[in-house]
């Protein structure tokens, strides 16, 4: 099973900077099949970016994805108010299927 | 619009099952995978499994095979979630989430509300 490890636990940042997360894999990931979530409190998860780069519908250019391999980036340009939330990259192998990483949580400095 | 509405919150003793429905609508129920994720409180994500609606075709998580099934009604557009043998460490939010079947790696891009099971004595 490929395991994600995200970091920073947790992210403390000041609305106007600029987010930086990391999605590190066990094993080499397809870039194609990975993927950032946003959760905020008492609701579901939100799609962000699918195929490491690309942002899905809907989404602002403020938050970008990079990476290859087993090391992947989630950035926020900007940080705007509502950006305040847990993030979460998953991937989607062939086998034995999908994992999730543990989360990274962003908080207002 | 494109929408997952799920079956409402469970209580349910230890060993019992539970049944979590998921209602499609907006778009061609067998066009994507349901995948089903569950979160525990204050816990991540965790991956359960998907159903093909298509073929009927699942693909479970090593952690619930034996436990869970997964099923659809095309006729309604909905699926199911079935897990058996409800443990305390069950209770938990369940999600299902629709993902392309054609475009694999376009990721979950819709998600239900939500479904709140609680496993308690």
């Amino acid at each position: 099973e490929i395991v994600l490890t995200q970091s920073p636990g947790t992210l403390s940042l000041s609305p106007g900077e600029r987010a930086t997360l990391s999605c590190r894999a066990s094993q080499s990931v397809s870039s194609s099949y990975l993927a950032w979530y946003q959760q905020k409190p008492g609701q579901a998860p939100r799609l962000l970016i699918y195929g490491a780069s690309s942002r899905a519908t809907g989404i602002p250019d403020r938050f970008s994805g990079s990476g290859s391999g087993t090391d992947f980036t989630l950035t926020i340009s900007r940080l705007e108010p509502e950006d305040f939330a847990v993030y979460y990259c998953q991937q989607y192998g062939s086998s034995p299927g999908i994992t999730f990483g543990q989360g990274t949580r962003l908080e207002i400095k | 619009q494109v929408q997952l509405v799920q079956s409402g919150a469970e209580v349910k003793k230890p060993g019992a099952s539970v049944k979590v429905s998921c209602k499609a609508s907006g778009y061609t129920f067998t066009g994507y995978y349901m995948h089903w994720v569950r979160q525990a409180p204050g816990q991540g994500l965790e991956w359960m499994g998907w159903i093909n609606p298509n073929s009927g075709g699942t693909n479970y998580a090593q952690k619930f095979q034996g436990r869970v099934t997964m099923t659809r009604d095309t006729s309604i557009s909905t699926a199911y979630m079935e897990l058996s043998r409800l443990r305390s460490d069950d209770t938990a939010v369940y999600y299902c989430a629709r993902a392309d079947i054609v475009l694999i790696g376009t990721g979950m891009d819709v998600w239900g509300q939500g479904t709140t099971v609680t496993v308690s004595s």
